[in-house]
């Protein structure tokens, strides 16, 4: 089954990168999501990788794919007061579902 | 476009009693998913559309919970005979297909008393 496994928590200062990881088990994940959810409010969608690449960069924020061990990584760099949150890995294919982890909350700390 | 919108935002209802929640999807959107999210969990599929035609629903919604996107625009989701189990955030997304992204409402938090 599909199954998505993350450290629940992570602090880091202000000023520092942050690096939270994830592991699935479902190798047909076509593409793997990476979402932030602030207190009371619903997911925002911070970047997402196809199954096929290794990286992608979106400004702050770094993707790392390794598709063998089945293992996604974000990393924020300069970490901000405003980027703590629980942040969502997601795996999917081209239609239906996403599964989710039980989400990691990140504090930054001034 | 103001993105995904979900009325009400919050729902207290007693025990027994049935609920209506309403998703407004991103507009040309044609996919449309609803989720269930409890305290300290990611969110839990529920069901989805792509237009009109419900694709998939998972074993989580009983035969208490239906849903229903009539004109393939917005969707509709009832709670019968609500649970105090029932008590969750039901969230909303929809996506343009492509990446299989989905952008997500603000959700409704229901609580069942």
């Amino acid at each position: 089954g599909e199954d998505v496994e993350q450290s629940l928590f992570l602090s880091v200062r202000e000023g520092d990168s942050s690096v939270i990881n994830c592991t699935y088990t479902d190798s047909s994940s076509t593409y793997l999501y990476w979402y932030k959810q602030e207190p009371g409010a619903g997911l925002q969608l911070l970047t997402y990788i196809f199954s096929n690449m290794d990286m992608k960069q979106d400004q702050r924020l770094t993707v790392l794919l390794n598709k063998k061990d089945k293992h996604l990584s974000l990393r924020i760099a300069d970490t901000q007061t405003g980027d703590s949150a629980i942040y969502f890995c997601a795996g999917g294919s081209t239609l239906g579902r996403l599964y989710f982890g039980r989400g990691t909350q990140l504090t930054v700390w001034p | 476009d103001t993105g995904v919108s979900q009325d009400p935002r919050h729902k207290i209802t007693k025990r027994g009693q049935n609920v209506t929640f309403r998703c407004d999807p991103i507009s040309e959107h044609n996919r449309l998913y609803w989720y269930r999210q409890t305290l300290g969990q990611g969110p839990e599929f529920l069901t989805y559309f792509q237009n009109e035609a419900q694709l998939e629903k998972s074993r989580l919604l009983s035969d208490r919970f239906s849903a229903e996107r009539p004109k393939g625009s917005f969707s509709t989701l009832e709670i019968q005979r609500t649970e105090q189990g029932d008590s969750a955030m039901y969230l909303c997304a929809s996506s343009p297909g492509l990446a299989n992204e989905q952008f997500f409402g603000p959700g409704t938090r229901l609580t069942v008393l």
